[in-house]
């Protein structure tokens, strides 16, 4: 079963707006990440959150965590027209042994 | 680019064949892992291997297996194989976090689609 789920499961936005996507789990955490995927690609490393922490920056992303609502969310300011791709969320469950649990992912669409 | 390199990268077989999907990495990392994307499931976890000749099941293991007899080499095999298992492959590698919880980031190869007809 997903450990951990996205919502909404597609987003479609005008380039410019911000895009908020955010992901639910189900069981305790060391870390939540968050990956991209172009169409057709692998999936790329955005950002790791620790579970002790509550909020991070990279640039144009930021994330949160909030471990007491098993839920994070993914901002995305002044989206841009290649920011188009699907978005995931992973979770290292604490009994999980070097293993990555992701979610369905959402399928963000920006539009020019 | 974590050098992970996989193959091949498209095929279609017939069921009931055998297929062996290949991953090879150039960064020798311990864990390598085997993850299938479907629509509707998202990535769902095969096997993993935490070092030679140690492989663990993941949640979606029934009619996989894997094999690493080297440090560089993951493979994937379906013994015979079925439609249900059209799916695109994804081989992924861990660098491990140097801090105290820094985490477990995976880096991913491009992918394999499979077609079994």
């Amino acid at each position: 079963s997903q450990q951990g789920e996205e919502d909404p499961q597609a987003l479609s936005i005008q380039e410019g707006e911000n895009a908020t996507m955010n992901c639910s789990y189900k069981t305790s955490i060391n870390n939540l990440q968050w990956y991209r995927q172009n169409s057709g690609r692998g999936l790329v490393h955005l950002i790791l959150i620790r579970s002790n922490e509550r909020e991070k920056h990279s640039g144009r992303l930021r994330v949160t965590l909030d471990t007491s609502k098993k839920s994070s969310s993914l901002l995305i300011t002044a989206s841009r027209a290649a920011d188009t791709a699907s978005y995931f969320c992973a979770t290292d469950a604490r009994m999980g042994a070097q293993k990555l649990v992701f979610g369905q992912g959402t399928r963000l669409t920006i539009n020019p | 680019d974590a050098g992970i390199t996989q193959s091949p990268r498209h095929k279609v077989t017939e069921t009931g064949t055998p297929v062996t999907l290949r991953c090879h990495q150039t960064e020798n990392h311990r864990y390598m892992y085997w993850y299938r994307q479907d629509p509707g499931h998202g990535l769902r976890l095969i096997h993993y291997s935490y070092g030679v000749k140690d492989t663990d099941k993941g949640e979606v293991s029934d009619g996989y297996s894997v094999s690493r007899s080297k440090t560089e080499d993951f493979l994937l095999t379906l013994e015979s194989a079925t439609s249900s298992q059209t799916s695109v492959y994804f081989c992924a590698i861990s660098r491990l976090g140097t801090e105290f919880n820094s985490g477990n980031t995976i880096y991913f190869g491009e992918g394999s689609w499979l077609t079994v007809v």
